[in-house]
């Protein structure tokens, strides 16, 4: 079964430091790009950053531009997101989602969702 | 990055047909075919209904369909079922990085 777990979510205070994993299975995952999108409560979906299958090509929505880093383990099937400098507007559901491309270039079409690790910034 | 327009809100009778659109800029929405669309029911994650503006997933009801015109991308949903109710989203890839997706803001979709 193809499957994405996001964990590492949690209440911290503003300024502080969190990563969240995603871990992979039923799938190749180092032939694909993958993604975070993040949901804040009762809002809209909200891209926060990309990583094509190689690390070669990384994107990051202004709104967590030097703050927050992608990266993966193809060899352990895991996503990560490091955020840091945590403020109250990064409060969401955080999504891991796979682009359903395999290789070259992503397009952006992500076609395999986990259920969400909830970030509640708050002191 | 602005997020892509949608309408809040539409709605239509069980059978009847309706058509969301996504309006965005040369720089996303017009200048790329990487249009896609999501349907997002309560507490659940979304799903990919139309990928590259007109692609329908395996297992997708073709019921679902996509098209753009310009700057405009629109999805519209046929023969209306009360399980469409939910909130529908697109995204688009835009040019202001070498990976960069933006999503619009969501339309509640309501089955009368």
């Amino acid at each position: 079964e193809v499957q994405l777990v996001e964990s590492g979510g949690g209440l911290v205070q503003p300024g502080r430091s969190l990563r969240l994993s995603c871990a992979a299975s039923g799938f190749t995952f180092d032939d694909y790009a993958m993604h975070w999108v993040r949901q804040a409560p009762g809002k809209g979906l909200e891209w926060v950053s990309g990583i094509s299958w190689n690390s070669g090509s990384i994107g990051y929505a202004d709104s967590v531009k030097g703050r927050f880093t992608i990266s993966r383990d193809n060899a352990k099937n895991s996503l990560y997101l490091q955020m840091n400098s945590l403020r109250a507007e990064d409060t969401a559901l955080y999504y891991c989602a796979k682009d359903q491309t395999v290789a070259g270039t992503p397009t952006g079409a992500f076609d395999i969702w986990g259920q969400g690790t909830m970030v509640t910034v708050s002191s | 990055q602005s997020a892509l327009t949608q309408p809040a809100s539409v709605s239509g009778s069980p059978g009847q047909s309706i058509t969301i659109s996504c309006t965005g800029t040369s720089s996303d929405v017009g200048g790329y075919n990487y249009v896609s669309w999501y349907q997002q029911h309560p507490g659940k994650a979304p799903k990919l209904m139309i990928y590259e503006v007109s692609n329908r997933p395996s297992g997708v009801s073709n019921r679902f369909s996509g098209s753009k015109s310009g700057n405009t991308a629109s999805l519209t949903i046929s023969g209306l079922q009360a399980e469409d109710e939910a909130d529908y989203y697109c995204s688009s890839y835009t040019s202001s990085s070498t990976l960069y997706w933006v999503f619009g803001g969501g339309t509640k979709l309501t089955v009368l």
